[in-house]
């Protein structure tokens, strides 16, 4: 079983649409959650960095962090085209090597 | 927010030369930095943790002798492919660790833009 668990896609969706990307880990000591988004051929780019359980909301984006459940997700509003790429969850156990889900393909049509 | 370079951004090579891919941080010193490669469709894996000052840490089954790492500075880290062949062909992309203001225990990595490497 791998350590952080990430449904590969693709996932379509039309423009406008409310959007939830999830991983599932399966180490308790994890407690520094990121989401990073990468575009094709680029590096990856921080989106959110979460650390306790509950939400944390950066314009559109709203990351969830659900410990005793070992679940995150990341929320979209009003997804734009824009927002297409490969969106990868990670965490660590603090000052650690991250963890990296699989990532999950997303493609919002205009 | 913090700003990671990489260079170059594209290298084509012949097989059996090498190539040097330099990381910098633009805007923070990172006494870590990390190495991943990437291939197509799939995650990063991580190669190499990189220390200032001191020798890096290899995950299993990356050759040291292979991917020689070197972390001069607190702003550049860099990765030699030695004697490259065309199975080392893939996207390298590095990260460096900023430092969190003291007591906040906060850890944050941010990625640079890759390089990609074709080995003919």
């Amino acid at each position: 079983q791998k350590e952080v668990e990430q449904d590969p896609g693709p996932l379509s969706v039309p423009e406008g649409a409310i959007v939830s990307l999830n991983c599932t880990y399966s180490n308790s000591a994890f407690q520094y959650f990121m989401w990073y988004r990468q575009y094709s051929r680029k590096g990856p780019e921080l989106l959110m960095y979460t650390y306790s359980s509950g939400n944390k909301e950066d314009g559109r984006f709203t990351a969830q962090v659900d410990k005793s459940s070992k679940y995150i997700s990341l929320f979209i509003r009003d997804s734009q085209p824009s927002d297409s790429a490969t969106y990868l969850c990670a965490m660590n156990t603090g000052f650690q090597k991250l963890v990296f889900g699989t990532g999950t393909r997303l493609l919002v049509s205009p | 927010g913090a700003v990671v370079s990489q260079h170059p951004s594209w290298v084509i090579c012949k097989s059996g030369t090498s190539v040097k891919i330099e990381c910098r941080s633009l805007d923070f010193q990172a006494t870590t930095m990390f190495w991943y490669r990437q291939f197509p469709k799939q995650s990063l894996m991580l190669m190499a943790t990189s220390n200032e000052g001191s020798k890096a840490t290899y995950e299993q089954g990356v050759e040291k002798d292979k991917f020689l790492i070197n972390h001069a500075s607190l702003t550049l880290s860099t990765l030699t492919v030695t004697s490259a062949h065309p199975e080392d062909s893939s996207f390298y992309i590095c990260s460096a660790r900023e430092l969190p203001p003291t007591g906040t225990g906060t850890d944050t990595q941010y990625f640079g833009p890759g390089t990609r490497l074709t080995v003919l």
